[in-house]
């Protein structure tokens, strides 16, 4: 069975500081990852997929398969960071039936 | 284009009784997904319907069932409601079973 785990239910930073979202997975076999962000008032929205390797919004997530773990950086927050984040895996082959973890509120103050 | 689309915004149904989500797609696109978002929770996969036909299901039981209809819009709906079934229920479009979904704004079903 596939599993995604997101430690924390809520992150705060201060604006600046370097922020870190964890995500661990479990799946038998080669997944893909992604991050997807719901902002205030806003839609469910993808943010990036590890088989892209981009960078959006000055975030960025490095597929570790040893630790499995898809954690999501970024060096310095802003305030419009602040949002909801939700890591998620689908199988491998193409499918975009995501499995989502419980999501990480950031909150990033002024 | 206004992305996708649910009706409605909330309702409130009472335990037992049946409820139809609705659901159009971005424009463009023909396949549509379902998930149940409960709260504090991240979205659940129901099912997700192409050419009219459901192409892969999530864990659900019998009580959650669809329809996608000629202009690719869809319906979900649920029988004999329980008070579990309460939560936000999210609809997502693709181009194809196989591209990157789309999210709509959801419904927020509160049964009693």
């Amino acid at each position: 069975a596939q599993r995604v785990t997101q430690p924390e239910k809520l992150l705060s930073v201060f604006k600046g500081a370097p922020v870190e979202l964890k995500c661990n997975y479990s799946y038998s076999g080669s997944p893909e990852l992604f991050w997807y962000v719901q902002y205030s008032r806003q839609r469910l929205q993808l943010l990036l997929r590890h088989i892209s390797r981009e960078s959006i919004k000055g975030f960025t997530a490095d597929l570790n398969k040893g630790e499995t773990s898809f954690h999501l950086k970024k060096p310095f927050a802003q305030e419009e960071d602040s949002a909801m984040y939700y890591c998620a895996l689908s199988g491998s082959g193409g499918s975009y039936i995501p499995t989502f973890g419980r999501g990480t509120s950031l909150i990033v103050h002024p | 284009d206004a992305g996708v689309t649910q009706s409605p915004t909330h309702l409130i149904k009472t335990r037992g009784q049946q409820v139809t989500l609705r659901c159009s797609p971005k424009s463009g696109h023909d396949t549509v997904s379902w998930y149940q978002q409960a709260l504090g929770q991240g979205p659940q996969f129901i099912f997700q319907y192409y050419e009219e036909e459901e192409r892969q299901r999530g864990n659900f039981p019998d009580r959650f069932s669809g329809h996608q209809f000629p202009n690719y819009s869809s319906e979900l709906n649920v029988n004999a409601l329980l008070l579990g079934d309460s939560a936000l229920y999210l609809c997502a479009s693709s181009l194809g079973v196989n591209h990157e979904q789309y999210f709509g704004p959801g419904t927020r079903l509160t049964v009693t």
